[in-house]
């Protein structure tokens, strides 16, 4: 088990350029999410897939943004023309399916990708 | 909708102070609890977690009791080490499934020898 990975750990672009972000997830872990975290607050849920389906995205996740989980595995956040408003550490987290009741399926997140943008 | 409230930060004690973070949370039914940590330059760890009404979480000497009735999840340590020093963020999950975590603001800690 190598944990959760994120490529690149930094991105520093200009306003209105594209960007992707790439998420590896623990193997066998079906759920992966994407979050987003801004100075000094917690993360924010941006979406989800299960398996290579989105299963519910957030009211934060405009239309410049994108995620693709095309095999079931990695993940891409993709975000276009990029804004200052959208600098912030890119979280990705995944987790099981199976777990004890109660709810507890616990989520490893990765190490995160902060994007700067100038 | 579900949201969590946690004290501001940043809290400065010294070493083998003890320590209390406030975590208060609004949800519907009953919410799983967690305490994730962020060291510096390290990425978000599991602390400790709480699956129901009463259930204490317990890890690396931190502590937290789920009080339903009071809709808390405090973090308590009795002696902080310098190594603690973190950003400490209260999180819930709403037991409907395995969904999105919901998270407080964070609060920072600093342990000073």
């Amino acid at each position: 088990d190598t944990g959760v990975s994120q490529d690149p750990r930094h991105k520093i672009t200009k306003r209105g350029q594209n960007v992707t972000f790439r998420c590896d997830p623990i193997s066998e872990h079906n759920r992966l999410y994407w979050y987003r975290q801004t100075l000094g607050q917690g993360p924010e849920f941006l979406t989800y897939f299960q398996n290579e389906a989105q299963l519910e995205k957030s009211r934060l996740l405009s239309d410049r943004f994108s995620a693709e989980r095309p095999k079931g595995s990695f993940s891409t956040l993709e975000i276009q023309r990029t804004e200052q408003g959208d600098s912030a550490m890119y979280l990705c987290a995944s987790s099981p399916t199976s777990g004890r009741a109660g709810g507890s399926y616990e989520q490893y997140f990765g190490p995160g990708t902060r994007l700067t943008v100038t | 909708g579900n949201s969590v409230t946690q004290m501001e930060g940043p809290v400065t004690l010294s070493e083998e102070a003890f320590l209390t973070i406030n975590c208060t949370y609004t949800a519907t039914g009953y919410p799983s609890l967690f305490w994730y940590v962020q060291y510096p330059g390290e990425g978000l760890q599991l602390l400790l977690k709480a699956t129901k009404a009463d259930d204490k979480g317990s890890n690396k000497g931190f502590e937290a009791t789920y009080r339903k009735e009071t809709t808390s999840f405090h973090l308590e340590k009795g002696s902080v080490q310098v190594s603690d020093s973190a950003v400490y963020f209260c999180a819930l999950r709403s037991l409907s499934g395995n969904t999105p975590l919901v998270f407080g603001k964070g609060t920072r800690l600093s342990v000073i020898a």
